[in-house]
C-alpha cells in the first residue's frame, strides 16, 4: 500500500506565526484530504485536495500530484489552531479507503 | 445537516467483556467507514460499507469484530471478548455516492479495557 509521510513530526510557533506543514506520498493518488485533529480528538476536514491550490480564510493548501507532495500553510496562527494535523490519501488509487499520514502536531503558544 | 455521531463517547469495560458502538452518518451518504486511531497513531482503516452491504474489511479486524449497517443507515461495531489491546478510539466517517469525495469524521468512540 501507499506510503505517506508527514513533516516535521512537530511545531512550536508563537501566535501569529505562520508555518507549512508538508505531506509526502509514494504512488500516484486520486484523492487528498487534510484534517486537523483537535485536543478532544475530533477530526476536521480542512481540504479535499487532489490537486492544484485551494485557500480557505487563513488556511491553504497546494497539491502537486506529479511530484506527489502537498503543502498546507497556515497564516496568523492562533492558539485554537493547535493540535495535530493529518493528510490522508487512498490506500490503492481509486480506492475509498484512506491511509493518514504520521501526522505533525501543531502547539501554538500565546 | 447534523454531522456524523457516535454513541457512546466513551467507553471503559473490564478485558473479556463484549462492547458495541453505534455511528450515525450524514443523512443520505451512502457510504461508510470505520478507523481505529491508537495513541500517538493516525487513523487506521478497518471497514466500509455501501449502503447495507460491507464492502471491504481489513486484516486488522480479527474475528472478535464485527461491524454491520442493516438498513443501510446507523452502523454498529461490535467487539467480543475485549483485549487490552483494543483500547483505542474508534471512528467513524460517512461520505455520499460515490465515496470519491470528502470523508466527513464522527466524534469517536474512546474504548479503554482494563
Amino acid at each position: 500500500g501507499i506510503q505517506v509521510e508527514q513533516s516535521p513530526p512537530d511545531l512550536i510557533l508563537q501566535e501569529g506565526a505562520n508555518s507549512t506543514l508538508r505531506c509526502n506520498f509514494s504512488d500516484s493518488v486520486n484523492n487528498l484530504q487534510w484534517f486537523h485533529q483537535n485536543p478532544w480528538g475530533q477530526l476536521i476536514n480542512l481540504f479535499y485536495i487532489p490537486s492544484g491550490t485551494k485557500q480557505n480564510g487563513r488556511l491553504s493548501a497546494t497539491t502537486v500530484a506529479t511530484e506527489r507532495y502537498s503543502l498546507l500553510y497556515i497564516s496568523s496562527s492562533q492558539t485554537t489552531d493547535s493540535g495535530v494535523y493529518f493528510c490522508a490519501v487512498p490506500t490503492n488509487f481509486g480506492n475509498e479507503k484512506l491511509t493518514f499520514g504520521t501526522g505533525t502536531r501543531l502547539t501554538i503558544i500565546p | 445537516d447534523t454531522g456524523v455521531s457516535q454513541d457512546p463517547r466513551h467507553k471503559i469495560t473490564k478485558r473479556g467483556q463484549n462492547v458495541t458502538f453505534r455511528c450515525d452518518p450524514i443523512s443520505e451518504h451512502n457510504r461508510l467507514y470505520w478507523y481505529r486511531q491508537t495513541l500517538g497513531q493516525g487513523p487506521e482503516f478497518l471497514t466500509y460499507f455501501q449502503n447495507e452491504a460491507q464492502l471491504e474489511k481489513s486484516r486488522l479486524l480479527s474475528d472478535r469484530f464485527s461491524a454491520e449497517r442493516p438498513k443501510g443507515s446507523f452502523s454498529t461495531l461490535e467487539i467480543q471478548r475485549t483485549e487490552q489491546g483494543d483500547s483505542a478510539m474508534y471512528l467513524c466517517a460517512s461520505s455520499p455516492r460515490t465515496g470519491k469525495e470528502t470523508q466527513y469524521f464522527g466524534p469517536g468512540t474512546r474504548l479503554l479495557v482494563l
